[in-house]
Formats: C-alpha cells, structure tokens, sequence
C-alpha cells in the first residue's frame, strides 16, 4: 500500500527551464510534507518542507504547491541547473509519530 | 551542524552472515531510524526508536533487529545476510518535538551479499 507515489521514475529538462517533479498521497492524515535530493553514493538531504495549513512554500529557486483536495504536492525549481541533477524523495507525516513515509523517487536530470 | 555517520560505506558479506551497522549522531536527537533504498521503491524504513532502548518495527522489520543502548547510537543487525538485503543501507534522526519533521542523513552503507 504505497500511501505516497511518484509516478514520474524520471525527468529531463534544459538548463533554465522549470522543472516540475509531481507526488501524490492518499492519506489525508498527512499533516506535513518534505523534499529531500539525494546525488549518488551520499545520504539524502533535506530540501524544503509545508505545511497543510499552506498552499504555497517558497526558498530560493525551489517552491513547493500543495493542493490537498486533490491529494498533491509539487517541487518547482526555477530557474534549472545542472548541479539540481539528483534524485528527488517526497516524504509526508503525520503529527507526533516522527515518521516520514517516502515516495519511490524521481530522478531528475538538467542538461547544459 | 547535525551530523550523523555510518560505520561503513561499503560492506561486502556473504550469505549467512552476521552483519553490524553502526549509526552514530551527534546533535541529542532522540528519534533514529534505519532504511534500506532500493531503485524504484524509495526508502523503506525498517526500524525506529524514539529512546534509549526503545525500538519499533517499520515497514520491512523481516530479516533484521536494532539495538540503541546509546541515545547517539543505533545498530541495524542483520542476524543472517540473504542475498536480497543486498541493498543501500540509510541511518537518520530527528528531534522528537518542536514541529520540525525533518530527519537528517547519514551518507549511507552500500552492502553486498554474495
């Protein structure tokens, strides 16, 4: 039962387009949820984080949407860079369990 | 700065096995956690613990046990490898209040069975 999916295994995109990496969750129980990029061979780390009581979470070139009645959040990153080539984990939680429940990962490559 | 390191990068063991590895982490978290990564499956968790000797069963508990005798320390045991825990092994920890979710990452273990 995978309560978080990310149905996108991979993304390609030129350097200073957007990139959008998708996730969505069927727990609505969920109560807060995270971006984590992970490059090879290193441990994953921690990229920028929401709330459900928001919509929108900005920092920098990255800004997370989430759209709970449909279930979904997304991680823009404007403008692209080939250093943001990584994996990309979306992870949810809910209130006081400590617990990040993790999607499959989204593969992201910026090309020069 | 929160840091939290593995034993071991890279491991190679052979089937049967008793396997340790070793999480250490430096910031008084009191939440650690262990999860294995496997390419389209994301990060499964195996084992928390919220305390010293306290432990909890994640999602794939099968195969392995933990210890955490320490507050900084977390041992994921492998009590007889089996070539499908060939896998990237991830240690983490958090804080366990103050509103913040996030987990912090240990540069993980890329073990072997053969």
């Amino acid at each position: 039962d995978q309560q978080v999916k990310q149905n996108s295994p991979s993304l390609s995109v030129q350097e200073g387009r957007i990139s959008i990496l998708n996730c969505d969750y069927t727990n609505s129980m969920f109560d807060y949820f995270l971006w984590y990029k992970k490059y090879p061979a290193e441990g994953p780390t921690f990229l920028i984080s929401i709330s459900s009581i928001k919509d929108k979470n900005e920092d920098g070139r990255f800004t997370v949407f989430l759209n709970k009645s449909a279930k979904h959040l997304s991680l823009h990153i404007v403008p692209s860079q080939p250093g943001d080539s990584a994996v990309y984990f979306c992870a949810a939680s809910t209130s006081n369990t400590g617990k990040l429940i993790f999607g499959q990962g989204t593969t992201l490559q910026v090309k020069p | 700065d929160v840091k939290v390191t593995q034993s071991s990068r890279y491991l190679v063991k052979r089937t049967g096995e008793k396997v340790f590895l070793e999480c250490v982490q430096d910031m008084d978290h009191e939440n650690m956690f262990w999860y294995r990564q496997d390419p389209g499956l994301g990060l499964r968790l195996i084992y928390f613990s919220y305390d010293v000797k306290m432990k909890e069963k994640g999602d794939i508990p099968e195969g392995y046990s933990v210890s955490r005798e320490k507050k900084e320390r977390f041992s994921l045991i492998l009590e007889s490898a089996s070539t499908n825990q060939t896998s990237m092994y991830l240690c983490a920890s958090s804080l366990a209040s103050g509103g913040s979710y996030e987990q912090y990452f240990g540069p993980g273990t890329r073990l072997t069975v053969t």
